[in-house]
């Protein structure tokens, strides 16, 4: 559970949507992830999928995951000048024990 | 709900030197883990504590070191200090034991050695 990629950066108009991908590499994950960090902060969760899900909605985000090609993303409706931030996509790699595999992180620079 | 919280914010320290950074988990969770963050490297993990224990640790040397207390709060330790270690260091608390293991972080320690 050592290999998550993400794209770097991102930019995207206000009111578009915005699409963050990640792929991850071990199979037995469980769960996987998408947090948020805004600058100077920590991690704030957004969302989670469990990994037998293929999609879930919760309000202007849309996480779809392809379980067969290990790719994840993460669909922000609507994107908002406070949607800039960076988001990191993790899995679990199967277990847990406090233990999240990151990926690089995704820049998201919302123009308005 | 208070969030997790850690102290202090800033800290500068010179090389050669140790620190310790404290972190106090949400109410209720039992479980802690700590997490170095670098331009660099990224997130990285360093241990997890749960009832005492630490039950996981990442790849970091032994001046790198934690423990957690009966109420749950844990405090890591760097000893000997080094230009590498400048980083922002967080701490995320879980409910725990439980395959879908949510963490939930705090704002961090950010860390500066000169």
């Amino acid at each position: 559970g050592e290999d998550v990629e993400q794209s770097l950066f991102l930019s995207v108009r206000e009111g578009d949507s915005s699409v963050i991908n990640c792929t991850y590499t071990d199979s037995s994950s469980t769960y996987l992830y998408w947090y948020k960090q805004e600058p100077g902060a920590g991690l704030q969760l957004l969302t989670y999928i469990f990994s037998n899900m293929d999609m879930k909605q919760d309000q202007r985000l849309t996480v779809l995951l392809n379980k067969k090609d290990k790719h994840l993303s993460l669909r922000i409706a609507d994107t908002q000048t406070g949607d800039s931030a960076i988001y990191f996509c993790a899995e679990n790699g199967g277990s847990t024990l406090g233990r999240l595999y990151f990926g690089r992180g995704t820049q998201l620079t919302v123009w308005p | 709900k208070a969030g997790v919280t850690q102290t202090p914010r800033y800290l500068i320290k010179t090389r050669g030197q140790q620190v310790t950074l404290s972190c106090s988990p949400i109410s209720g969770h039992r479980s802690v883990s700590w997490y170095q963050q670098t331009p660099g490297q990224g997130l990285q993990f360093l241990f997890e504590y749960f009832s005492e224990t630490q039950r996981n640790k990442g790849n970091f040397p032994g001046r790198f070191s934690g423990r957690q207390f009966s109420n749950s709060r844990s405090e890591m330790n760097v000893s000997t200090l080094e230009l590498g270690d400048s980083a922002l260091y967080l701490c995320a608390s879980s409910l725990a034991p439980d395959v879908n293991e949510k963490l939930f972080f705090g704002s961090g320690t950010q860390l500066s050695v000169l």
